[in-house]
């Protein structure tokens, strides 16, 4: 079965960029790979996912290596506000029956 | 649309009890996902469908676990002889998807059960 492995803390200061790294293995091939934000007392909101290779949106990037073994979400220029718990999603198996699964979550600590 | 909805936002339940949760997901998704999550812990996978089908249960859905999705719109969550173990918060997920694969997922606030 899958497993993903993350930090479980990091600490930065605001303005910094952030880089979270997920490492997993056995995934599914042909899924995407999946970062969710989670505040307390909250459900988890989508950050971005990708494939492979770089994603970059509004908010973050992503890159995925080739061998897809694990995934970095990078966040730029942190603010206060970003103080949450970082999760990666990650499929195993394929199709409509692929399982989920989460890490077990990065708890970023953003000081001023 | 105001996003996905749970009910009821906390449950206090006696062991052995039945409690049976609510998920309305966002009205055009035709996928639905339920999670249970542990203080500390990143949510657990316990159940997909798509539309009306239940296409995975994960292991963690043990025989006093069953949910259900009628006429693929709302989804219930229901436990049966609730066990300490079960305290939790069960999350509920939806997304539209046209084939296989994962799509950005649209979480509930969660259902928190403490079961005394």
């Amino acid at each position: 079965l899958a497993k993903t492995t993350q930090p479980i803390s990091m600490d930065s200061y605001e303005g910094q960029e952030v880089n979270i790294t997920c490492s997993h293995n056995n995934i599914a091939t042909n899924d995407y790979i999946t970062w969710y934000q989670q505040f307390p007392s909250q459900g988890p909101r989508f950050i971005i996912q990708g494939y492979k290779t770089k994603v970059t949106n509004e908010v973050a990037s992503l890159f995925i290596p080739a061998d897809r073994k694990s995934s970095t979400l990078s966040l730029p220029r942190v603010s206060l506000s970003d103080t949450a718990v970082y999760y990666c999603l990650v499929v195993v198996g394929s199709g409509n029956t692929g399982k989920l699964i989460f890490g077990q979550g990065t708890t970023l600590q953003v000081k001023p | 649309d105001t996003g996905v909805s749970q009910n009821p936002r906390h449950k206090i339940t006696k062991r052995g009890q039945n409690v049976t949760f609510r998920c309305d997901p966002i009205s055009e998704h035709n996928r639905l996902y339920w999670y249970r999550q542990t203080l500390g812990q990143g949510p657990e996978f316990l159940t997909y469908f798509q539309n009306e089908a239940q296409l995975e249960k994960s292991r963690l859905l043990s025989d006093r676990f069953s949910a259900e999705r009628p006429k693929g719109s709302f989804s219930t969550l229901e436990i049966q002889r609730t066990e300490q173990g079960d305290s939790a918060m069960y999350l509920c997920a939806s997304s539209f998807g046209a084939s296989g694969g994962l799509y950005e997922q649209y979480f509930g606030p969660g259902t928190r059960l403490t079961v005394t």
